[in-house]
C-alpha cells in the first residue's frame, strides 16, 4: 500500500466552482501535514499546513481526519491561475523526512 | 537571487557518462534534500543530509552519490548515467523542523 494516496486526476473545473481533492495517509504514526502546489514544470511549494482543527487560508480550507486517515483540500471559487498539481505531504515528525504524495491536477477552464 | 539554486538547469549526456548536479542554498538551513521527479511516480527522495557531517540514504539511492562540501552544497553524482535515471531532479532545503521544505528550480537530465 502507498504511504499516501491521491486520485490523480486532472479535475477539469469551470471558473468559480468549488473543488475538492482528498488524501490518505497510511502510517497512524503521522504526525503533520501539508499541502504543496507545483505548477507544470516547476518546483513544489508549500500552500498550507493541514491542522487537527482545520484550517482556512482565503479561499482555500484544508482538513484533517485522524481516525480516518485523510487530509482534504477544498477550493472555492477557483480561478483560472489555481490550475496546478495539488501535493498532499506528510512527516511522521522527529528526524524523518516528508512523504510526497504524486499529486491531485486540477485544471481550471474559463 | 533566488534561496535554492542548481546548476545545470538542463543536461543531456550519454549513457556511462558521470554527472554531477549542484545545489546551493543562502537560507542557513542545516537540512538538504535530493529528489527525482519521472511522470506519474511523484517526488522520490535520492539522499539528504541533516547537517555537514551527516549523509543518509532515500528510498532510490543506488546509482547515486552525494557530497555535503558545505552547509550550503550539496552535490548529486551519478557516476555512470542510464537511460532510466532521466527525470527532473529536485534539490531542497529545510529548517530544524523539517515541515516547509524550499526547492530549487529542478535539473532537467536526460540520458540517451
Amino acid at each position: 500500500r502507498k504511504e499516501v494516496e491521491q486520485d490523480p486526476g486532472p479535475f477539469n473545473v469551470p471558473e468559480g466552482a468549488t473543488v475538492a481533492f482528498n488524501c490518505t495517509y497510511s502510517n497512524s504514526a503521522s504526525q503533520s501535514f501539508f499541502w504543496y502546489r507545483q505548477d507544470c514544470r516547476k518546483e513544489p511549494k508549500l500552500l498550507m499546513s493541514v491542522y487537527s482543527s482545520g484550517n482556512e487560508d482565503g479561499r482555500f480550507t484544508a482538513q484533517l481526519n485522524r481516525a480516518s486517515q485523510y487530509i482534504s483540500l477544498l477550493i472555492r471559487d477557483s480561478k483560472l491561475s489555481d490550475s496546478a498539481t495539488y501535493l498532499c505531504v506528510v512527516n511522521i515528525g522527529g528526524y524523518s523526512t516528508l512523504t510526497f504524495g504524486k499529486g491531485t491536477m486540477l485544471l481550471v477552464s474559463p | 537571487d533566488a534561496d535554492v539554486t542548481q546548476t545545470p538547469r538542463n543536461r543531456i549526456t550519454k549513457t556511462g557518462k558521470r554527472i554531477m548536479l549542484e545545489c546551493s542554498q543562502t537560507k542557513g538551513h542545516d537540512r538538504m534534500y535530493w529528489y527525482r521527479q519521472d511522470p506519474g511516480l511523484g517526488l522520490q527522495l535520492i539522499y539528504y543530509s541533516f547537517d555537514v557531517k551527516d549523509i543518509n540514504k532515500g528510498e532510490i539511492s543506488d546509482g547515486y552519490s552525494v557530497s555535503r562540501q558545505a552547509q550550503a552544497k550539496f552535490s548529486l553524482s551519478l557516476e555512470s548515467a542510464i537511460p532510466n535515471q532521466t527525470a527532473l531532479y529536485f534539490c531542497a532545503t529545510s529548517g530544524p523542523g523539517g515541515n516547509e521544505q524550499f526547492f530549487g528550480p529542478g535539473t532537467r537530465l536526460t540520458v540517451l
